[in-house]
This record gives C-alpha cells, sequence and structure tokens, in this order.
C-alpha cells in the first residue's frame, strides 16, 4: 500500500533563516506530487505540483521553491523565511481516480 | 467571488442527530467532486467521492446538483467521532489532477 512521509513534524525558524521540507512516497511509481499550505484558520493553498522528475509548476509566486530529485521525493525550500511563510505544509500524492493523499505535514512557525 | 464556498459553521448537532451542509462551486467544467474530513491540526482525509447520482457510505451521504453547481454532504446518526472540520473540494477539470479546496465546514458533535 501506498504511504507518504513528511519531515520534520513542527520547525520554529527565525525570519531569514533557510527552509528545507522533505516528501517522500512508497509504493507508488511516478506519482504526480503537490505541496499545499494552510495558514490558520484557511483554507489549503496550492503552491507547487509536479508531475514527474525534474518537472515543478509553480501555482502562487512567493519566496518558497520546490524540487523533485527523486521519482518518489518532493522538496519545499526557502533560502529566506519570512513572517508569512508560517503555515501548516502539507505534501500529497495523486491516486488513480484524482483524489489526493495528505502527508502528516509539518507545521511551521517563523519567528 | 471564491471558487469553492462553504459555510464556515459551525453546526452545533447533538449526539445522533443528522446533520447536513452544503458547498458551491463556480467552475461549471469540474468534474469530480469529493468530501474531505480534516481533524484538529491533522491533515485532510478522503472521506468520500461525490457521484452524479448521489452515493452513501454508512451514516454519509452525498448529493451533487450540477445545474444548480452545488454539492451537498449528510451525515445521519451523529457520533462524537464525527467532529472535525468538513472540506468541499472539486477538480478544476485540467489533465494535471488539481484540486479546489473549501475553507471547511465545521462540525461539532455533542453529548
Amino acid at each position: 500500500s501506498q504511504t507518504i512521509h513528511q519531515w520534520p513534524a513542527t520547525l520554529v525558524q527565525p525570519v531569514g533563516s533557510p527552509l528545507s521540507l522533505e516528501c517522500t512516497v512508497e509504493g507508488t511509481s511516478n506519482p504526480n506530487l503537490y505541496w499545499y499550505r494552510q495558514a490558520a484558520g484557511r483554507g489549503l493553498q496550492l503552491l507547487f505540483y509536479s508531475v514527474g522528475i525534474g518537472q515543478i509548476s509553480s501555482e502562487v509566486p512567493q519566496n518558497l521553491s520546490a524540487s523533485r530529485p527523486q521519482d518518489r521525493q518532493f522538496i519545499l525550500s526557502s533560502k529566506k523565511l519570512l513572517l508569512s511563510d508560517s503555515g501548516f505544509y502539507l505534501c500529497a500524492w495523486r491516486g488513480l481516480a484524482i483524489e489526493q493523499y495528505f502527508g502528516p505535514g509539518t507545521r511551521l512557525t517563523v519567528t | 467571488r471564491k471558487e469553492v464556498e462553504q459555510d464556515p459553521g459551525p453546526f452545533n448537532v447533538p449526539e445522533g442527530a443528522t446533520v447536513a451542509f452544503n458547498c458551491t462551486y463556480s467552475n461549471s467544467a469540474s468534474q469530480s467532486f469529493f468530501w474531505y474530513r480534516q481533524d484538529c491540526r491533522k491533515e485532510p482525509k478522503l472521506l468520500m467521492s461525490v457521484y452524479s447520482s448521489g452515493n452513501e457510505d454508512g451514516r454519509f451521504t452525498a448529493q451533487l446538483n450540477r445545474a444548480s453547481q452545488y454539492i451537498s454532504l449528510l451525515i445521519r446518526d451523529s457520533k462524537l467521532s464525527d467532529s472535525a472540520t468538513y472540506l468541499c473540494v472539486v477538480t478544476p477539470g485540467d489533465s494535471w489532477g488539481k484540486l479546489q479546496f473549501g475553507a471547511g465546514t465545521q462540525v461539532v458533535v455533542t453529548p
């Protein structure tokens, strides 16, 4: 069966520091992968999606970037965090019928 | 206008009662529809897909009204464990499998 991992689970980072969040998927090959952010009390905002290795599409202009160095690995990065980057970051993979399955998420607080 | 709109609630429901709520979507080309459940500080989890003819999964019934562009979720015999935020999700119809999420409807089941 497919599983999706994210780490770290929680993170507190100062403004201006770099960020790297990792997502890995097991049990499936060449999945569509997605990064979302959920701000407190808000809906999910799609940040990036990837249909294959090295293929990244950005949905929202911001100081974040994403990479997919391996088939089942998706990384979200930033060179310098802003206060507004705080939120709950979720990675997801696409199932057979277009539904998506989410990892446990990373709760990021920028101080 | 938001692409997917939901009444944020909360819907306070006595245990054993029935609760129903809707979600409206703006893109008439949307092809797929889902309800997700999100517990506090957790990732969203797929509750059920919504089919054109309506579908039922145990105590949960989902309906789709394409003419009026809304979907609904009904929960019968509410349990305390049904307390959660329910996210309405639609696809814009593109080939990348992107999903559009509503901000959610909070349901609180009380003893």
